[in-house]
This record gives C-alpha cells, sequence and structure tokens, in this order.
C-alpha cells in the first residue's frame, strides 16, 4: 500500500540547537500536513502544504513542500524544550482519498 | 466549541470482555476517523466515515473490531472479544472533510487488556 516514510524515528538535541525531520513519498503528494503530539497528549495539526515548492514560516518552524511533490521538511531553529514531542508529517497520495500518517520523529530537548 | 470528546479516557479490562470506545466529533465536521497508536506500530487508520457513511475499513485489524456511526454526532469502536495486544491508545478525529482539512483529534482512551 501506500507509504509515507519519516526519518530520523528519534533524535535529540541540545537546546538551542536546530532539528529537521523529513518526510517521504514514492508517489506525488496532493498536499501534505504536520501535526505535533506532545508527550502524552494527541496530535494537533501544525500546517497544510499544497503547492510545489511552498515555504511556510510559524515562528521558529519552517515548513517545505518538494518541487515534485514527493518530499517535505520540518526545521525548527534553535529548539527550545517545549518543542519536545513527536512530529507527524501526514500525506494525500494523488489519487487516494485519505491521508497517510508517517511513522513520527520523535524529539528530545536537552536543556 | 468543546472539542472532540472521547469517553472513557482509560480502560481496563480483561482478555476475552467486549470494550466499547466512544467518541463525539465536532460539531458539523462530516469525516470521523479512528486511529490506534502504539509504540511498536506508530499510528494506525483504523476507519473512517464520511457523512456517516463508513468509507475505508481496509485497517480494520480483524473481525473482532467493528465501528458505527449511527449519526453524525456519535460513533462507537467495539473490539470483542478483547486480547492483550489489542492493549494501545485508540483516537478519534474529525474534520469538515477527507484528505484536504485538517483532522482534530480528541484526547484518546488508553486501553490496557489483562
Amino acid at each position: 500500500g501506500q507509504q509515507v516514510m519519516q526519518i530520523p524515528q528519534y533524535q535529540h538535541v541540545q537546546e538551542g540547537e536546530d532539528f529537521t525531520t523529513y518526510c517521504n513519498s514514492s508517489t506525488t503528494l496532493s498536499n501534505i500536513q504536520w501535526y505535533k503530539q506532545r508527550p502524552g497528549g494527541h496530535p494537533v495539526f501544525l500546517i497544510q502544504l499544497v503547492k510545489s515548492g511552498e515555504v511556510k514560516k510559524q515562528k521558529r518552524l519552517t515548513f517545505q513542500f518538494g518541487e515534485a511533490k514527493k518530499n517535505s521538511s520540518l526545521h525548527i531553529t534553535a529548539t527550545q524544550t517545549t518543542d519536545v514531542g513527536t512530529y507527524f508529517c501526514a500525506g494525500k497520495p494523488g489519487g487516494y482519498n485519505k491521508l497517510i500518517f508517517g511513522a513520527g520523529t520523535r524529539l528530545a530537548v536537552h536543556p | 466549541d468543546a472539542g472532540v470528546i472521547q469517553s472513557p479516557r482509560h480502560e481496563v479490562t480483561e482478555m476475552g470482555q467486549e470494550v466499547t470506545l466512544r467518541c463525539k466529533p465536532i460539531s458539523g465536521h462530516n469525516s470521523l476517523f479512528w486511529y490506534r497508536q502504539t509504540m511498536m506500530r506508530g499510528l494506525e487508520l483504523l476507519i473512517y466515515f464520511n457523512n456517516n457513511v463508513p468509507i475505508d475499513d481496509s485497517g480494520m485489524p480483524e473481525d473482532r473490531f467493528s465501528a458505527k456511526m449511527p449519526n453524525a454526532s456519535f460513533s462507537t469502536l467495539k473490539i470483542q472479544p478483547s486480547e492483550p495486544r489489542d492493549s494501545a491508545v485508540y483516537f478519534c478525529a474529525s474534520s469538515l472533510g477527507q484528505g484536504f482539512y485538517e483532522q482534530y483529534f480528541g484526547p484518546g482512551t488508553r486501553l490496557t487488556v489483562t
């Protein structure tokens, strides 16, 4: 079946360092969404990208959608302890009528 | 808005017992999703409904699992009989539609089957 691969599975950084998670699909995606799940919490929607090459920013977070619409990334500048959690990408392959979630990247931030 | 409501928040049951999880989506949302999350398998989509009709149940593990949506404001996920490997957090989510709309997740039900 359709898969959306996400790497790395886990990353720990020192507070202040940058962090990036990547999402890849073997097929073209109509759109991609990003969610954040805090420890013990539930996934919360962050953003959606639709256009080829689109870049969106939310404060220290930068989201990119690849030119071929097969990959995406989330970059966090100068991580803070409040960034701790698991970040999921979710893409809708063309012709598919549902979002496929990646496995998530768990971010640990050490003060 | 109260958001997506799930009950119970925690459920501990013995193997072989029937378990029913409940969900109330956000008013006005016409798509509802049931997910299961475990450390081993991550976040899995079990089934989703559109306008109360099941659209894709390919993620339902086996016949022990069933889901219903009798009306726009209520859905259930039933496991009968339950097994220890069903232990997980079960999330319900709702959205205005499927694919291009953000999903709003409920707080989840943590199920433990002993």
